[in-house]
């Protein structure tokens, strides 16, 4: 079946410190991937996308791009602030499916 | 605009109350949809509808009873709801394009169910 696997957390870093979180997926087909961003107590909000191979996805100073060969969608970003910390969910769609497979989701904390 | 709006914000309720949460979107979009969402968890999908057809049932149990009285409106009925039933219920919606489809979520109702 699709799936999703995330880097476990909690992740902590210190301001301006690089992020990275690890996501890799096992699907069928060719699946369009994800990443949102959960701040406390609120939904789910898209943060970047990529539907085909070697697609870039950035927002906000965040990047992921869609490797096929290692089939990863690894979120980066070079400086984090403080008002980055959040959930992030990485997930997949597969062609004609109209369901997410998300991944555990990865809490990030960043320290003054 | 990429607004998926929600109400209400937070909902207690007791095990023999009826209640409704309401979804709303202007933004065109075809599809909308219902995830549950424990703590400490990714949101699980419960129903989606096409074209205000409802095309996915994930097994949920009947005291969850879905409504889409147009494209742009989603309902969520509760009866007879259970302490674990206690979540973040939230909505999203899409356009449904084959290729590009993309999932915007509403901020939620927390529910807690006393």
């Amino acid at each position: 079946g699709n799936s999703v696997t995330q880097m476990e957390g909690p992740v902590t870093l210190s301001e301006e410190a690089f992020l990275t979180i690890n996501c890799t997926y096992t699907a069928t087909g060719y699946p369009s991937l994800f990443w949102y961003v959960q701040y406390p107590g609120e939904g789910l909000q898209l943060l970047l996308k990529a539907t085909k191979a070697d697609d870039k996805g950035s927002n906000k100073g965040f990047e992921a791009t869609y490797r096929k060969e290692t089939t990863s969608f690894h979120l980066e970003k070079g400086s984090v602030q403080v008002s980055d910390s959040a959930v992030y969910f990485c997930a997949l769609r597969t062609q004609g499916a109209q369901k997410l497979v998300f991944g555990q989701g990865t809490r990030l904390t960043i320290n003054p | 605009d990429t607004e998926v709006t929600q109400t209400p914000k937070h909902l207690v309720m007791g095990m023999t109350n009826k209640k409704s949460l309401k979804c709303e979107q202007h933004m065109g979009h075809r599809a909308m949809y219902w995830y549950k969402q424990k703590a400490k968890k990714p949101p699980e999908l419960m129903f989606v509808y096409s074209y205000e057809k409802l095309s996915i049932n994930e097994s949920v149990p009947s005291r969850f009873s879905p409504e889409c009285p147009n494209s742009s409106l989603l309902n969520l009925h509760l009866h007879a709801l259970q302490p674990e039933d206690s979540a973040l219920y939230l909505c999203a919606s899409s356009q449904l394009w084959e290729l590009e489809d993309t999932q915007y979520f509403g901020p939620g109702t927390r529910l807690t169910v006393l």
